[in-house]
């Protein structure tokens, strides 16, 4: 899977929105887009995935450049409940797995 | 939702134990499930696939011997820690994805924290 590259951490101010960047310049035509959140001490969760368009869920909304060589996670109303290690990974259209990479540590602050 | 549910959640035990961790898709199918660790402050690494009814797939450097991986059916499949040692100690978690489409969401399970004394 082509890799991803994500700032090691950012902070947010509670109740403000917060966009978190992620770059993939190798991305190739097949490959989606995918973001995942690990809180302290679970599992990792899915958040979203896209493949050219924006997307929108009940979580967050999924910006893709026009060339998809990044995209943005874009959480539209911080909480303290978002505090967590942030990853983008991108899977081919056949693919299985998930390689993780470092992630971006979301700080909210009160 | 799709749900993954991973048991036990925390096991303690001695050096030389084999510990077994299961971990079962509640609602939906699962041909294929995956096995990861997780060392304090690091990212997940995956050691295997587990394939329902054949061979797991070991990632490079992950003994298959010393992690045994059963996956006897599409809702559950195990992973046993054979003659654990303290650097065993670790965060495993398994995940799982829907058998429709290739394109979906995998599922995690809540992480077993293994440690060994």
């Amino acid at each position: 899977d082509a890799k991803t590259t994500q700032p090691n951490s950012m902070e947010s101010n509670e109740e403000e929105p917060v966009h978190l960047p992620c770059n993939h310049s190798t991305i190739s035509g097949t490959d989606y887009i995918h973001w995942y959140r690990q809180l302290p001490s679970q599992g990792p969760e899915y958040v979203i995935h896209g493949l050219t368009s924006n997307v929108n869920n009940r979580m967050a909304s999924l910006a893709i450049a026009e060339d998809r060589k990044s995209s943005t996670l874009i959480l539209h109303r911080a909480t303290l409940r978002d505090a967590a290690v942030y990853y983008c990974i991108l899977i081919e259209n056949a693919g299985n797995m998930l390689t993780f990479g470092g992630g971006t540590r979301l700080m909210v602050k009160p | 939702g799709a749900v993954v549910s991973q048991h036990p959640s925390r096991v303690i035990c001695k050096s030389g134990t084999s510990v077994k961790i299961e971990c079962r898709s509640l609602d939906f199918q699962a041909t294929t499930m995956f096995w990861y660790r997780q060392f304090p402050k690091q990212s997940l690494m995956l050691m295997a696939t587990s394939n329902e009814g054949s061979k797991a797939t070991y990632e490079q450097g992950v003994e298959k011997d010393k992690f045994l991986i059963n996956h006897a059916s599409l809702t559950l499949s195990t992973l046993t820690v054979t003659s654990a040692h303290p650097e065993d100690s670790s965060f495993y978690i398994c995940s799982a994805r829907e058998m429709r489409g290739s394109n979906q969401p995998q599922h995690f399970g809540d992480g077993t924290r293994l440690s060994i004394l």
